[in-house]
């Protein structure tokens, strides 16, 4: 079954704004990571968050989680046109030896 | 330098057919997998290798066969090819273990008609 849920399904912005895109689990969690992926191509990876952050920053982007309530949430600020993509949470439970659980995605579109 | 390479990158047959999709990865990785991704852009693990041995291999029909000749390459061969069969297939790989970063091929449009 399917470990994350995101939240918005869709989110349109203009540049400059900040863009917020939350992700919710089920079960217990080793770490959870933010994938990026354009339209047409692979995933790539954004972040790593281990259970017992509740924070972490890189660049424009802001991760937190909250264990307690089982969610996590990417924050872009002053975003760009080309931070236009899918953005997916993935969690790693620790007991399958790397195996991600990918949420459905947020499909973010950042206006020029 | 590519880092996860695949082929081909589109393929597109008929039902009933037999194909394989070729990976390879020149990061040194341990570990590479094979996800599929739906029309609805949902994404789900199918196998996983760790040093040519097989470690993660979730409910999918057995007419996937994956294959790995050697750490550096997952290849994914398909037997009687079904419409449902039709997604995007991606290699990944990673250090082995929990807690790493995954990087992803740019993916494998399968087309079966």
């Amino acid at each position: 079954s399917q470990q994350g849920e995101e939240d918005p399904q869709a989110l349109s912005i203009q540049e400059g704004e900040n863009a917020t895109m939350n992700c919710s689990y089920k079960t217990s969690i080793n770490n959870l990571q933010w994938y990026r992926q354009n339209s047409g191509r692979g995933l790539v990876h954004l972040i790593l968050i281990r259970s017992n952050e509740r924070e972490k920053h890189s660049g424009r982007l802001r991760v937190t989680l909250d264990t307690s309530k089982k969610s996590s949430s990417l924050l872009i600020t002053a975003s760009r046109a080309a931070d236009t993509a899918s953005y997916f949470c993935a969690t790693d439970s620790g007991t399958s030896y790397g195996k991600l659980t990918f949420g459905q995605g947020t499909i973010l579109t950042v206006h020029p | 330098d590519t880092a996860v390479s695949q082929t081909p990158k589109y393929l597109v047959t008929q039902m009933g057919n037999d194909k394989s999709i070729k990976c390879e990865q020149n990061l040194g990785h341990d570990t590479m997998y094979w996800y599929k991704q739906d029309s609805k852009k949902f994404l789900k693990i199918m196998f996983s290798y760790n040093n040519k041995e097989l470690i993660i291999n979730e409910t999918v029909p057995n007419r996937f066969s994956p294959k790995s000749p050697d750490k550096a390459h997952l290849n994914l061969h398909i037997n009687s090819l079904e419409l449902g069969d039709s997604a995007v297939y991606f290699c990944a790989s990673s250090r082995p273990g929990t807690g790493f970063e995954q990087f992803f091929g740019p993916g494998t449009r399968l087309t079966v008609l």
